[in-house]
């Protein structure tokens, strides 16, 4: 059962780049969609979110951009720094519950 | 700012013993979730909890697990009698009403079961 799907396990980039990590999605049902980032041996932090009424969402170096007719979604770290390495999971919700369903997740990893 | 607390950080246990894992979500919130990520794998839900009662839970959720909010502050997990495989970093993360989506999560409990 892999509705959201993370399929770069890994991802390295330069110091000042820009950092994508996709996710796709196969529930049409969702209608809300979350990136975490999270450390070893910590919970996952709350980075951005999108709700599918919208096609983008930025704060910050964070962008958010959704294609609901791909049913694709990336974040976009802009400039990179070493502070954002970690993994950041993609994550989505449906209906009035809220549970989230999660990606494997993305190792992103900021060289200096 | 406010944060979702969990204790123990680690607990070991035998299995076939109960174990309690304890989270403080944040104050205000009202919605409260389990959820746990086997070493490797991604993170899954377990279970949702609202106004006293389970609201939604997994096919993981089975008998062996149970939910409580004993006082206004504490939301816990129990697990009757452990198992191998229940060994897991186990999250914990709560939901302010109002329509807003975004779950703030404890820093985890890792259960390890010998």
């Amino acid at each position: 059962d892999q509705q959201v799907k993370q399929n770069s396990p890994s991802l390295s980039v330069q110091e000042g780049r820009i950092s994508i990590l996709n996710c796709d999605y196969t529930n049409s049902m969702f209608d809300y969609f979350l990136w975490y980032k999270k450390y070893p041996a910590e919970g996952p932090t709350f980075l951005i979110s999108i709700s599918s009424i919208k096609d983008k969402n930025e704060d910050g170096r964070f962008t958010v951009f959704l294609n609901k007719s791909a049913k694709h979604l990336s974040l976009h770290i802009v400039p990179s720094q070493p502070g954002d390495s970690a993994v950041y999971f993609c994550a989505a919700s449906e209906g009035s519950n809220y549970k989230l369903t999660f990606g494997k997740g993305t190792l992103l990893t900021v060289n200096p | 700012e406010p944060e979702v607390t969990q204790t123990p950080s680690h607990q070991v246990t035998q299995m076939g013993q109960e174990v309690i894992l304890r989270c403080v979500p944040i104050s205000n919130h009202l919605y409260f979730y389990w959820y746990r990520q086997i070493l490797g794998q991604k993170v899954e839900f377990l279970v949702s909890f609202y106004n006293n009662e389970i609201s939604e839970k997994s096919e993981i959720f089975d008998d062996q697990f149970s939910v409580e909010r004993p006082d206004g502050s504490n939301f816990t997990l129990k697990i009757r009698s452990t198992k191998l495989e229940d060994s897991a970093m186990y999250f914990c993360a709560s939901r302010v009403s109002g329509g807003t989506d975004t779950q703030y999560f404890g820093p985890g409990t890792r259960l390890t079961v010998l």
